[in-house]
């Protein structure tokens, strides 16, 4: 079942922060996340696992609260290049292929 | 990262004809391979996973024989779209994991339009 993504789109200035979330009513091995530009394949950010997680990357970073099966991307300090779709993939067991969300369509203004 | 690559990158062909369309792992064996394809401003669907040697795994509503997927080698999968029709034009693209990476990396992508 399709995760879902909120929200669907976001317009941010230069230096503001952004949370997108991802949740499932399934019961969750993984979160993966993905930033896709227009005509590009995704770029993979970062995976969570189960047992509930943090990862940080830069100003990127994820949460994952595996009780209620929901994860959290978290942009901070937003600069231009984090323009972009925002797409998280779920997995219920090893090793699956991903179940994507609707993805959240991410503007940043300068 | 894991390096990831796709060919073609962008294929046009008639309907009725057969497009091979290869992913390669560059730097690492991928024990798995994904496939999927993206509809214009869509998420993107898992088509089937395919693991070296194996036979691939379908998912529902994927025709496996319309949707040829060969992975001989640790480093190369092919997916083969047999007698192309128009409304099989999207963006297929794969993945790969394995080699000690268990997230997912793709491929640049391949656009497939059928006329």
């Amino acid at each position: 079942q399709q995760p879902v993504q909120s929200p669907q789109a976001v317009i941010l200035r230069e230096g503001e922060d952004a949370v997108i979330n991802c949740s499932s009513s399934k019961a969750l091995y993984s979160v993966h996340w993905y930033r896709q530009k227009h005509g590009e394949a995704p770029v993979f950010l970062m995976i969570l696992l189960k047992g509930g997680e943090q990862k940080g990357h830069e100003k990127i970073s994820a949460s994952f609260n595996e009780k209620k099966q929901q994860s959290s991307l978290y942009l901070t300090a937003s600069q231009l290049s984090y323009s972009g779709t925002y797409f998280c993939g779920t997995e219920e067991g090893g090793a699956d292929g991903l179940t994507f969300g609707k993805g959240t369509h991410l503007i940043i203004q300068p | 990262g894991a390096v990831v690559s796709q060919h073609p990158s962008w294929v046009i062909c008639k309907s009725g004809t057969s497009v091979k369309i290869e992913c390669r792992s560059l730097d690492f064996q991928a024990t798995t391979m994904f496939w999927y394809r993206q509809f214009p401003k869509q998420s993107l669907m898992l088509m089937a996973t395919s693991n070296e040697g194996s036979k691939a795994t379908y998912e529902q509503g994927v025709e496996k024989d319309k949707f040829l997927i060969n992975h001989a080698s640790l480093t190369l999968s092919t997916l083969t779209v047999t007698s192309a029709h128009p409304e099989d034009s999207s963006f297929y693209i794969c993945s790969a994991s394995g080699g000690g990476h268990y997230e997912q990396y793709f491929g640049p992508g391949t656009r497939l339009t059928v006329t």
